[in-house]
């Protein structure tokens, strides 16, 4: 089942911060982010894993909540390059991956 | 390195013909998978491979589709015959088997079928 990302969209200044919500109806065992702009492919950004370990790059940070089977994305102080479509990955165990339907976020100068 | 790599980038063809989409993952990535991006559906997986082996085809639509694996350097997703529902676009991403490794996307494929 599809994981619901909110907000679906979001306008932002330059260096302003932003939150993405990701939940999932399933036990989540693992919870990928990807960014993606436009007309390019997703690029990852970050795994959460269940227990808590955390592997990613960047100056971006997320959180994963097991119990509560939601994760959040957090972009601190953005940049021009934050913008584009980020997605959450959910994931039961397997490699399969589902994807939320994107949250746009657009950063102004 | 070279990243996975796709072709052609750009289809247009018309409906009832068939079209085969290409892809080579990641040297040394034993899975691969198939994605299919529209603006209703989102980014939908449609199959993927472990070890040139189909694990999962759940999300493949219908018996039009088929997709192979002959070796782990190259892969093949067919429509045949084409609608235009299968207007879209199409990535294939590759990584090492596990499900806590990030999986590196190709260009993709946009499909128009007329």
């Amino acid at each position: 089942q599809q994981p619901v990302q909110s907000p679906q969209a979001v306008i932002l200044r330059e260096g302003e911060d932003a939150v993405i919500n990701c939940s999932s109806s399933k036990a989540l065992y693992s919870v990928h982010w990807y960014r993606q702009k436009h007309g390019e492919a997703p690029v990852f950004l970050m795994i959460l894993l269940k227990g808590g370990e955390q592997k990613g790059h960047e100056k971006i940070s997320a959180s994963f909540n097991e119990k509560k089977q939601q994760s959040s994305l957090y972009l601190t102080a953005s940049q021009l390059s934050y913008s584009g479509t980020y997605f959450c990955g959910t994931g039961g165990g397997a490699q399969k991956l589902v994807f939320g339907q994107g949250t746009r976020l657009t950063i102004n100068p | 390195d070279a990243g996975v790599i796709q072709s052609p980038r750009h289809e247009v063809t018309e409906m009832g013909q068939e079209v085969t989409l290409r892809c080579k993952p990641i040297s040394g990535h034993n899975s691969l998978f198939w994605y299919r991006q529209t603006m209703m559906r989102g980014l939908e997986l449609l199959i993927y491979f472990n070890n040139n082996v189909p694990i999962d085809d759940s999300g493949m639509p219908e018996d039009r589709f088929s997709a192979k694996m002959p070796n782990a350097s190259f892969s093949t997703l067919k429509i045949q015959p084409s609608e235009p529902r299968d207007s879209a676009v199409y990535f294939c991403a590759s990584s090492f088997s596990s499900s806590y490794n990030e999986q590196f996307f190709g260009p993709g494929t946009r499909l128009t079928v007329l």
